[in-house]
């Protein structure tokens, strides 16, 4: 009963360098979203997925990419890090349909970029 | 623009006692709000929730209500626990696929 499946828990970047952040399901649910969590604040919505092959930005895109070539699968790329990418970084899914459906989290990626 | 605030950073309470966490927004068109607990080093897990045609929805020690015309929604937990101590996040949706979250609140109860 995996669930969301994160990959790294935790990681140390330099100014500059790229890393991929994977995400992975087995609920087959059609929703996956990546939200980031700063210290003191809430979650903040950085990309979203409604099914497979199609993404959308949220709130906070910019400075990543993501992909959606499997319904299983999320990942969340940084291509230049910056020391304003240091957080915690959360993937989720829900099913599909209203409002009403429960989202499920990761356990988190903690990213340090120095 | 916070569409969903919590206004209390944390709160302090004794076992047994009553934890009450305020939520208010500012989206008329959110119809589901959620409550979320989170243990450090842990991703959030859902509590409870509640459909805005309700104003009240209960789960054990949870009750979460909902005024709209206030925009407010609290979460009660009755009798508080010290595992109960977490950050919990409010939450609301508007049909859409995304949902909005609030700062958190950090809860501690004390033995």
């Amino acid at each position: 009963n995996a669930g969301v499946t994160q990959t790294p828990k935790f990681r140390i970047l330099k100014i500059g360098q790229s890393m991929t952040l994977q995400c992975a399901q087995d609920m087959n649910h059609n929703y996956m979203y990546w939200y980031r969590q700063d210290p003191g604040m809430g979650l903040k919505l950085i990309y979203y997925s409604v099914g497979a092959g199609i993404t959308d930005k949220g709130e906070v895109p910019n400075g990543y990419n993501v992909s959606r070539s499997t319904t299983e699968d999320f990942p969340l790329r940084l291509e230049l890090a910056a020391p304003s990418q240091t957080s915690v970084y959360f993937c989720a899914s829900r099913p599909s349909g209203g409002s009403g459906n429960t989202i499920y989290f990761g356990e988190g990626s903690w990213l340090t970029v120095v | 623009d916070q569409q969903v605030k919590q206004n209390s950073p944390s709160l302090s309470v004794q076992e047994g006692r009553i934890s009450i966490l305020n939520c208010d927004y500012t989206n008329s068109m959110f119809d589901y709000f959620l409550w979320y607990k989170k243990y450090p080093a842990e991703g959030p897990t859902f509590l409870i929730s509640i459909s805005s045609i309700k104003d009240k929805n209960e789960d054990g020690r949870f009750t979460v209500f909902l005024n709209k015309s206030a925009k407010h929604l609290s979460l009660h937990i009755v009798p508080s626990q010290p595992g109960d101590s977490a950050v919990y996040f409010c939450a609301a949706s508007s049909g859409s696929e995304k949902l909005v979250f609030g700062k958190g609140m950090k809860l501690t109860v004390n033995p």
